[in-house]
């Protein structure tokens, strides 16, 4: 089993351009997660999803969209990226939301 | 919404030494997990607490979980190189996903 999937695993983006973060797992796993981490500090809550089709807003939502078609994958959609944005981005997911989720490798992305 | 704190931000230990981390939370907790997050890495389930006063044991790793909820700690006993990395406890949101405390950050010295 691949579990969670990120790519890219690193972006350069300049200030005001867009771009989608990948997610896909492969767990059949019906809670997806986007966290931020920037340097030194925990996790936000970016956008979750409990299933296709569902998805709600976290702790951090400003600047970004997400979408969930289906099970397995849960991009995050960055429009107009600022400086601000620089960050790793990790997605997870969940068979229920209240158990241990599994974690992507992350994406380092930084806005110049 | 739910926010956790943890003590301390760093600690840095002798290997061989001791480490405790401490998770606390204004509110009652319907239970709480516990990650590590080796440096560059991503962070990595380690277990979850449900019923209070629990306590579970990994190995040289004691979680355990307070009487009234509102706090966990995880111990670690005779530090290894290995256990380098941040510790974060998170708790449960109402049931839709869990909020993350900022980390201990752990380093061993050998």
């Amino acid at each position: 089993n691949a579990g969670v999937t990120q790519t890219p695993k690193f972006r350069i983006l300049k200030i005001g351009q867009s771009m989608t973060l990948q997610c896909t797992q492969d767990m059949n796993h019906n809670y997806m997660y986007w966290y931020r981490q920037d340097p030194g500090m925990g996790l936000k809550l970016i956008y979750y999803s409990v299933g296709a089709g569902i998805t709600d807003k976290g702790e951090v939502p400003n600047g970004y969209n997400v979408s969930r078609s289906t099970t397995e994958d849960f991009p995050l959609r960055l429009e107009l990226a600022a400086p601000s944005q620089t960050s790793v981005y990790f997605c997870a997911s969940s068979q229920t939301g209240d158990y241990g989720y599994t974690f992507g490798s992350g994406t380092r992305l930084t806005v110049v | 919404g739910q926010q956790v704190m943890q003590i301390p931000q760093y600690q840095h230990v002798q290997e061989g030494e001791d480490f405790t981390t401490y998770c606390n939370s204004s509110t009652t907790l319907s239970n709480i997990q516990w990650y590590k997050q080796r440096p560059g890495g991503h962070p990595v389930f380690l277990i979850q607490l449900v019923k209070s006063g629990e306590v579970k044991k990994q190995k040289r790793l004691t979680f355990q979980f307070g009487e009234a909820k509102k706090n966990s700690s995880l111990h670690i006993t005779a530090t290894q190189t290995t256990d380098v990395g941040t510790y974060f406890c998170a708790a449960d949101n109402y049931g839709q996903n869990f909020v993350f405390g900022p980390g201990t950050r752990l380093s061993v010295l050998p």
